[in-house]
């Protein structure tokens, strides 16, 4: 299986910070990365696919770099609705796996 | 707007089989290009994803599941469910399901179900 590994964990921030959380592939996934944004109860959201591509809606705050094992998930002037945990996932192989999650909580 | 939503019961006995099915509306499950997956998160822990099925009743199981679990289709009714067998208190989980594109992107979700495995 890829592992898949998100750090930090978690991280306090303010209204109008800039926000970098990172992910990790055990082996070279390409460019098959994507990010989702899940709020407390409910189901997570597509933010990012393919590394970079911002979904269709997603705020241009949101932006995604990275290749190959080292991924970056960027959210630039973080705002309130902004407060939530943020997955990795891979999709290169079965099993499609996801990293632990990064929350991200009001400073 | 396509919408999904789990149904099913909440709580299931060890060593039985968990059972829940996701009602698709807003779009045909048959002939759609896109696949359909159940995925699960324990409380408060991360996401796993179980598999998925396509509308012609081909499969795609996590090897970690594989001998368990059985996803199928039913187009007649837009609905595609979920059988995990011999369950432990560790099946225990939100699941949810989800449509899938064919290169493996999750969305959109339904709202998920609790399954509680408790005797």
């Amino acid at each position: 299986d890829i592992q898949m590994t998100q750090s930090p964990s978690s991280l306090s921030a303010s209204i109008g910070d800039k926000v970098t959380i990172t992910c990790r592939a055990s082996q070279n996934i390409k460019t098959y990365l994507n990010w989702y944004q899940q709020k407390p109860g409910k189901a997570p959201k597509l933010l990012i696919s393919s590394a970079s591509s911002l979904h269709s809606g997603v705020p241009s705050r949101f932006s995604g770099s990275g290749s190959a094992t080292d991924f970056t998930l960027t959210i630039t002037s973080l705002q309130p609705e902004d407060f939530a945990t943020y997955y990795c996932q891979q999709s290169y192989g079965n099993p499609y796996t996801f990293g632990q999650g990064s929350k991200v909580e009001i400073k | 707007q396509l919408h999904l939503q789990e149904s099913g019961p909440g709580l299931v006995k060890p060593s039985e089989t968990l059972s829940l099915t996701c009602t698709v509306s807003g779009g045909p499950i048959s002939g759609s290009s896109y696949y359909w997956g159940w995925i699960r998160q324990p409380p408060g822990k991360g996401l796993e994803w179980i598999g998925s099925v396509y509308y012609s009743g081909s499969t795609h199981y996590n090897p970690s599941l594989r001998g368990r679990v059985t996803i199928s289709v039913d187009t007649s009714n837009n609905q595609f469910s979920l059988k995990l067998s011999s369950v432990t208190a560790s099946d225990t989980a939100v699941y949810y399901c989800a449509r899938l594109t064919f290169d493996w992107l999750f969305g959109p979700w339904g709202q998920g179900a609790l399954v509680t495995v408790s005797s």
